[in-house]
């Protein structure tokens, strides 16, 4: 099955320093991928939608200029948090899309990475 | 906007069956999702269903009923390893651009227990 890789898988951090993640599709090309926040037996929390080769659709909340989405090519997307704070530690998560071939292009299925659980001090 | 409800907790026994409810609200309904998530881990995709009826793959089943905006997981000869929390995921049709957005349930944390 289609398999996405995000790295770092955990990041501890000092206040007001940047942090880098990065999300790949490993064996289908992603022209979308989306970055989601999860707190504590909540769930998943749609932040952004990562567009090949164009700006970042943010939801309503989500502070463009603090999250940087960058989606350079068709397997790599990465989602920078800026000046980190405390309230910024959550885990975060990116997911692709594979549009599939043949009987699963339909399904548009979403693919999600491992997970980056950051922790800022 | 979407609306998804499923419970927020069930438990179950080894060797048995349960059924995860889910029910959702939408203005433009393109397919339901069923995903697995263990503590710590990203979700895992289960199943998906975008017609009315019974998809089934192994002990893992998933029923939809768009008219009723409900759908439900159904799993089978229950394992230890299945506790874990169940989301429930609605996509939404595009726009004229082509976005579809996927909302996801707080998710049923299963516990299965000897």
């Amino acid at each position: 099955g289609a398999v996405v890789s995000q790295h770092p898988s955990r990041v501890i951090c000092k206040s007001g320093t940047s942090v880098k993640i990065e999300c790949r599709s490993l064996d289908f090309q992603a022209t979308t991928m989306f970055w989601y926040r999860q707190f504590p037996k909540q769930s998943l929390m749609l932040m952004a939608t990562s567009n090949e080769g164009s700006k970042a659709t943010y939801e309503q909340g989500v502070e463009k200029d603090k999250f940087l989405i960058n989606h350079a090519s068709l397997t790599l997307s990465t989602l920078t948090v800026t000046s980190a704070h405390p309230e910024d530690s959550s885990f975060y998560i990116c997911s692709a899309r594979d549009f599939g071939r043949g009987l699963l292009r339909s399904k548009n299925i979403q693919y999600f990475g491992a997970g980056t659980r950051l922790s800022v001090l | 906007g979407q609306n998804i409800d499923q419970p927020t907790e069930m438990t179950a026994t080894e060797g048995a069956i349960v059924q995860i409810n889910c029910t959702y609200q939408t203005s433009g309904f393109n397919g339901l999702f069923w995903y697995q998530q263990h503590a710590g881990e990203a979700p895992t995709f289960l199943s998906y269903n975008v017609l009315d009826g019974l998809e089934e793959k192994g002990r893992f089943s998933s029923f939809l009923s768009r008219s009723k905006g409900y759908s439900y997981l159904l799993l089978k000869e229950l394992q230890m390893k299945d506790s874990a929390s169940y989301l429930c995921a609605v996509r939404e049709r595009g726009n004229s651009g082509g976005y579809q957005k996927v909302t996801f349930g707080i998710g049923t944390k299963l516990q299965v227990i000897p």
